[in-house]
């Protein structure tokens, strides 16, 4: 079983639509982050949080320690936010950085 | 602009043959990573270094060999050895390794013919 789980794999939504992606993780974390790859490749960091909740613009993220659980948020959803989000989770007292989720590929319809 | 840079953005390797991809980064980040991705799998930690002249095997190290001599670069070297290493190559660099935001350059996309 993989320590970091995401859901849905895969979304597609109709432009407008609030959107939800779950996290959930089985291992001790100091940090949750979630990313954003665009049919590109490259990745952006969208929030790191350790507790409650980060808003900035249209997105929000949310984290639940005690049920190890995090959600990103989108608002309206826009054309644009088509690409595919990622969980990634620092292990507590790890050193090598991130363990990640396999992702969620969001296709927002106009 | 600071950041990370990655080059090629894509590359194509004769089967049997070295090849080697460059990561560099202007952000003065002590810390350096190479993940590989490939599809429906999460990215997975190829190696890391912490500071230079030192690194550290991830998970999937086999057939990959890095260097570290200078804070601003972390090249990787796919080797003969690597038996599947057609695959998208991501290198990230944070401040130090714990609770930091993490960087990510723009990856590379390797094409084993």
């Amino acid at each position: 079983k993989n320590e970091v789980e995401q859901s849905p794999q895969n979304l597609t939504a109709q432009e407008g639509e609030f959107i939800t992606i779950n996290c959930s993780y089985s291992v001790g974390i100091s940090a949750l982050h979630w990313l954003q790859q665009h049919p590109g490749g490259g990745i952006v960091s969208l929030f790191m949080l350790s507790s409650g909740k980060k808003k900035h613009g249209r997105l929000i993220a949310t984290i639940n320690i005690q049920e190890k659980h995090s959600s990103l948020h989108i608002t309206a959803s826009h054309p644009r936010d088509s690409a595919v989000y990622i969980c990634a989770v620092r292990v507590t007292g790890s050193a090598r950085q991130l363990t990640f989720g396999s992702g969620t590929q969001l296709t927002v319809l106009p | 602009d600071g950041g990370i840079t990655q080059s090629p953005k894509y590359l194509f390797r004769k089967e049997g043959q070295n090849v080697t991809l460059s990561c560099e980064q202007n952000l003065n980040h002590d810390a350096m990573y190479w993940y590989r991705q490939d599809p429906g799998q999460g990215l997975r930690l190829i190696y890391y270094s912490q500071i230079v002249n030192d690194f550290q095997k991830g998970d999937i190290a086999e057939g990959y060999s890095v260097s570290r001599e200078k804070k601003e670069s972390f090249p990787l070297t796919v080797t003969s050895a690597q038996k599947n290493p057609t695959a998208f190559y991501l290198c990230a660099s944070s401040i130090g390794a714990m609770n930091t935001e993490a960087f990510f350059g723009q990856g590379t996309r390797l094409t084993v013919v």
